[in-house]
């Protein structure tokens, strides 16, 4: 089936730095789609990218679908505290019924 | 904003139990799905719901799983005879159109003895 390989798996870092982090695939997916889960949470949408090469922002979030339709990335600028948690990317293949692959997980930790 | 909402948040249950695991997924949405998370994993689906039959499932979706949406509000996923290996916790996530992206409830953890 496919598969997400994300990284890095967890980061600490000091607040006010940025923060990046992509998944890849062998696949080809129609559509990416980061989510943030906190503790006890479901995942929360962030951001969703549906056209290779788009880049779209949100707030302080910057994500990008890959030329390819195989990767995308996450960044995150002048980190707050409030950013802990885990971020997953999920792609969206070719049926209109939508199952979601998920990647394994970014553990976001900032330090204040 | 409107949410999806599971119930209950936790629930614990005797191996070999059968249990119910409810959602109320967004008014007027019409793609219904459930993932399971299993602690420290990645998220993984289940089985996604459209038009009122299963339009996919996952491996992990044996005859031991069902789904129902018994009426115009209201997704359910039935475990006939739990196993200790379905400890997880359980996401309901739903969509109002196809290129649309899912949104999740806060899911119920399911804890098996």
């Amino acid at each position: 089936g496919q598969q997400l390989n994300q990284s890095p798996q967890s980061m600490f870092i000091q607040e006010g730095e940025d923060v990046s982090m992509n998944c890849t695939s062998s696949s080809i997916f129609n559509t990416w789609l980061w989510y943030k889960q906190e503790p006890g949470e479901g995942p929360v949408l962030l951001i969703a990218l549906y056209k290779a090469g788009e880049l779209t922002s949100n707030g302080r979030l910057t994500a990008q679908f890959g030329i390819t339709r195989k990767d995308s990335f996450l960044n995150i600028s002048a980190s707050i505290p409030s950013d802990v948690g885990i971020y997953f990317c999920a792609g969206l293949g070719g049926t209109s019924y939508g199952k979601l692959t998920f990647g394994q997980g970014t553990i976001l930790t900032v330090h204040p | 904003e409107p949410e999806v909402t599971q119930t209950p948040s936790h629930q614990v249950t005797q191996m070999g139990q059968e249990v119910i695991l409810r959602c109320v997924p967004i008014s007027n949405h019409l793609y219904f799905y459930w993932y399971r998370q299993i602690l420290g994993q990645k998220v993984e689906f289940l089985v996604s719901f459209y038009n009122n039959e299963i339009s996919e499932k996952s491996e992990i979706f044996d005859d031991q799983f069902s789904v129902e949406r018994p009426d115009g509000s209201n997704f359910t996923l039935k475990i006939r005879s739990t196993k200790l290996e379905d400890s997880a916790m359980y996401f309901c996530a739903s969509k109002g159109y196809s290129n649309q992206p899912q949104h999740f409830g806060d899911g119920t953890r399911l804890s098996i003895l």
